[in-house]
């Protein structure tokens, strides 16, 4: 079992809806990071998150310490928001980092 | 803003060439930077880890010759495929570690996408 697990694989959204991309880990972190890939393979962090929510125009993050969770929400989706949305932890013990595999979202027109 | 920067964003170079990105970290001093690659439809792979100063630490199966790293300030860390063959092809990130605003923190560059002719 992958230490970080995110869900779903694939998304595909029409424009204007609210998408949630969820994130599992099994292992202690001192802190999570979203990263977004563009098609180009482009990355742009996010947030990054140690507690709580962080809030950034149409995305907002949350994260379950106690339940090893992260949720990457995005309001009113566009077609420009079509990426691959990456978790990643920093594990506590070691500072080393795990990524997820990705969810790939498409808004569609 | 981004607070780390990557140079070039994309380079296409001959087999047999050697090809250097900078990685920049742009308003923080960077202890540690990290290098990964990222295979198509694939997630990052950690390729070393540099603190400044001192020599980089490669993950098992990376070739230490064949993929330079210099961490010569605490703002600059540069990557340098030496002898690229087309098999190196690849999307190289780098990230940097160090103190923000108090935060030990880490942010990510945003890639440079290598393509070897």
């Amino acid at each position: 079992k992958n230490e970080v697990e995110q869900s779903p694989q694939n998304l595909t959204a029409q424009e204007g809806e609210f998408i949630t991309i969820n994130c599992s880990y099994s292992v202690g972190i001192s802190a999570l990071h979203w990263l977004q890939q563009h098609p180009g393979g482009g990355i742009v962090s996010l947030f990054m998150l140690s507690s709580g929510k962080k809030k950034h125009g149409r995305l907002i993050a949350t994260i379950n310490i106690q339940e090893k969770h992260s949720s990457l929400h995005i309001t009113a989706s566009h077609p420009r928001d079509s990426a691959v949305y990456i978790c990643a932890v920093r594990l506590y013990n070691n500072n080393d980092m795990r990524f997820g595999a990705g969810t790939r979202l498409t808004v569609k027109p | 803003g981004a607070v780390v920067s990557q140079h070039p964003s994309r380079v296409i170079c001959k087999s047999g060439t050697s090809v250097k990105i900078e990685c920049r970290s742009l308003d923080f001093q960077a202890t540690t930077m990290f290098w990964y690659r990222q295979f198509p439809k694939q997630s990052l792979m950690l390729m070393a880890t540099s603190n400044e100063g001192s020599k980089a630490t490669y993950e098992q199966g990376v070739e230490k010759d064949k993929f330079l790293i210099n961490h010569a300030s605490l703002t600059l860390s540069t990557l340098t495929v030496t002898s690229a063959h087309p098999e190196d092809s690849s999307f190289y990130i780098c990230s940097a570690r160090g103190t923000k605003g108090g935060l030990n923190e880490q942010f990510f560059g945003p890639g440079t996408r290598l393509t070897v002719l």
